[in-house]
């Protein structure tokens, strides 16, 4: 049950797109199509934000979207706001017999 | 109103135990997986333990298996996380979470455990 792998910290001006990526191995991102994405504010709880790679749930604006390839997956944010200055955090399905998930490092993503 | 309710947390010396409790409500509980995800101070997220609805399947993080136990009661819409042989390491806020198909859709405030002699 290793991390999966994320960027420490990204950053990008409003209006602009910034990708956040999410590598693990063929037996958690790779080998499952469920992959999530989740968004924390300081002192406040995770949100998600995507599942499913790329499915968002109801209430979480277009500008998010997700996306796999192989063992990794990203996360992109387009007309980024200052609001979306958050923690970011992948996290992918990895069992096969039994319940198992990993969740990747966290990004703080930046608006500037 | 739709939420999950964490309690239980404290101050507790190593080698002893803990029990959290987590309160749902707003939804049908007994449809849904459950699992306890933790975040160690100023760290990322770790998923700790999940349960299957109907109790049927459980899972464990390799750093708490053989010491930490995941049960719910449908019941009384609650989860529970029995933490026994508690290191310093465990030391959390110890977040809640409703299971999706294999995601969190819902989290709870969390509650804090510390683990300190």
């Amino acid at each position: 049950q290793s991390a999966l792998t994320q960027p420490a910290s990204v950053s990008g001006s409003p209006g602009q797109s910034i990708t956040i990526s999410c590598t693990g191995t063929s037996s958690d991102v790779g080998g499952y199509n469920y992959v999530s994405w989740y968004q924390q504010h300081p002192g406040k709880a995770p949100k998600l934000m995507i599942y499913d790679v790329s499915k968002r749930p109801s209430g979480v604006s277009n500008r998010f979207s997700g996306s796999k390839s192989g063992n990794t997956a990203s996360l992109t944010i387009s007309g980024l706001q200052a609001e979306d200055e958050a923690d970011y955090y992948c996290c992918s399905y990895a069992g096969s017999s039994t319940l198992d998930w990993v969740f990747g490092g966290g990004t703080k993503l930046t608006v500037l | 109103e739709v939420q999950l309710v964490e309690s239980g947390g404290g101050l507790v010396q190593p080698g002893r135990s803990l029990r959290l409790s987590c309160a749902a409500s707003g939804f049908t509980f007994d449809d849904y997986a459950m699992h306890w995800v933790r975040q160690a101070p100023g760290k990322g997220l770790e998923w700790v333990s999940g349960i299957s609805w109907n109790s049927g399947s459980t899972g464990y993080a390799d750093s708490v298996k053989g010491r930490f136990t995941i049960s719910r009661d449908n019941a009384k819409n609650s989860l529970y996380l029995q933490m026994n042989s508690l290191r310093a390491e465990d030391t959390a806020l110890y977040y809640c979470a409703k299971g999706g198909f294999l995601y969190f859709d819902l989290w709870g405030r969390g509650t804090l455990v510390t683990v300190s002699s």
